[in-house]
């Protein structure tokens, strides 16, 4: 199984408004990623988690909070989100985060995000 | 840096005519390789991956296969249908887990 599930799948928030997007993996993937995807474009790499800590930041802007409180489970936390932030924001995740290997990353559906 | 490169689209074709849709890349060493595809309102879905030089991918029908020589990773297939019609993304994997992937290739098929 190479499931990997977000919710929700369609948010429509406020620029004052706080959210959070949801992944969930249950393959034993030590590695959690977050991507954004604009349309017509590919996915652009926001953050890495290996084995629960953050490893990569892509110089996000800090409106963009990430959490992975466990090895199954990684959020996004928006806050003061700005139009330009509509996107899909993909999840992915791959087995094993080791230096100088690099494994198959495997991604969720999506959540649509639309900022009014 | 590394680089993926995929012919421009959109590509349309008939049902089950022949299907190439051609990627090249820049990278030292050996990257692994992967086509991704990704249907209209969904995300993206793995369709095949190949991790070493003259390794064959192959999936539902797709075919890929990873030529060092050329620093190439063409995906084919000898008969498509209308269910094939997406976005197919080559991307290249290298340490860092980065991936880097192509400009995407919008593909329709028309029955």
């Amino acid at each position: 199984d190479t499931e990997v599930t977000q919710t929700p799948k369609h948010l429509v928030m406020g620029m004052t408004n706080k959210k959070s997007l949801k992944c969930e993996q249950h393959m034993g993937h030590r590695a959690m990623y977050w991507y954004k995807q604009k349309a017509k474009k590919p996915p652009e790499l926001m953050f890495v988690y290996s084995y629960e800590k953050l490893s990569i930041n892509e110089s996000v802007p800090s409106r963009f909070s990430p959490e992975c409180p466990n090895s199954s489970l990684l959020n996004l936390h928006l806050h003061a989100l700005q139009p330009e932030d509509s996107a899909l924001y993909l999840c992915a995740s791959s087995q094993t985060p080791l230096a100088g290997r690099a494994d198959t990353q495997y991604f969720g559906p999506g959540t649509r995000l639309t900022v009014l | 840096g590394n680089s993926v490169t995929q012919m421009e689209g959109p590509v349309t074709l008939s049902e089950e005519a022949f299907l190439t849709i051609n990627c090249t890349y820049t990278a030292t060493g050996y990257p692994s390789l992967f086509w991704y595809v990704q249907y209209p309102g969904e995300g993206l879905q793995l369709l095949l991956k190949a991790t070493k030089a003259d390794d064959k991918g192959s999936n539902k029908g797709f075919e890929a296969t990873y030529r060092k020589e050329t620093t190439s990773f063409h995906l084919e297939k000898g008969s498509v249908q209308v269910s094939d019609s997406a976005v197919y993304f080559c991307a290249l994997i290298q340490g860092a887990q980065k991936l880097v992937f192509g400009q995407g290739t919008r593909l329709t098929i028309n029955p």
